[in-house]
């Protein structure tokens, strides 16, 4: 148990669906993460939320549609998805967003989203 | 742009050898820097950090990490690693203001 708690554990979506992954974190940090990780490939940073406001955005395509109710929610909502964004997407959380502190990033278990 | 390379993709290990999985990174500045490991089926977790102090870290399940600034890196070492350790290994840098960029990853398979 990590205390970041990501829903459902596994998607798989046509191209022309919408859906979205669902993170909670119960850790009481204002920092939370969406990352994408590939096979072969460093884990992506997509998007920072600091106290619900975003931070970061890392060039993400518009098919990927971030949103933050509150410090501890994070949805990811996907639209018009390719092939290739087949990946595991983990949601994280720290106390800050940024690294003056040296802080410590917990990750969820990962949504394993197959985009047929 | 700021980068972190591993150049171990694959390391095979046989129970007791010893373990060193590089890390480098392309900052300047103050950076903080971390492993992370990720157990088959598992979430991934913190194995150890440095953000000041003494340069040589020691972390979880007998790990320890080097940071040489001279040489940007950051190397994970254990001295005998055990078949629990099969896991994949990832490097990660941060600094102020900024969030953690990671590594490729280094997948260790140890033989028991």
């Amino acid at each position: 148990e990590t205390g970041v708690t990501q829903t459902p554990r596994h998607l798989v979506m046509g191209m022309t669906n919408k859906k979205s992954l669902k993170c909670e974190q119960h850790l009481g940090h204002n920092a939370m993460y969406w990352y994408k990780q590939s096979a072969k490939k460093p884990l992506e940073l997509m998007f920072v939320y600091s106290l619900e406001e975003r931070v970061e955005n890392n060039s993400v395509p518009s098919r990927f549609s971030p949103e933050c109710p509150n410090s501890s929610h994070l949805f990811l909502h996907l639209h018009t998805l390719q092939p290739e964004d087949s990946a595991l997407y983990l949601c994280a959380s720290s106390q800050d967003p940024g690294q003056a502190s040296g802080n410590t990033i917990y990750f969820g278990e990962g949504s394993w989203l197959t985009v047929v | 742009a700021q980068s972190v390379s591993q150049h171990n993709h694959h390391v095979i290990l046989s129970e007791a050898a010893s373990l060193e999985l590089g890390c480098n990174y392309s900052y300047g500045g103050t950076v903080n820097l971390f492993w992370y490991v990720q157990y088959p089926g598992q979430h991934l977790q913190l194995l150890l950090k440095y953000f000041s102090g003494d340069p040589l870290v020691k972390g979880i399940k007998g790990f320890e990490a080097e940071f040489i600034k001279s040489k940007f890196s950051f190397n994970l070492r254990k001295p005998s690693v055990q078949w629990s350790d099969t896991a994949e290994y990832f490097c990660a840098v941060g600094q102020a203001g900024t969030a953690l960029i990671f590594g490729k990853g280094t997948t260790l398979s140890v033989s028991s």
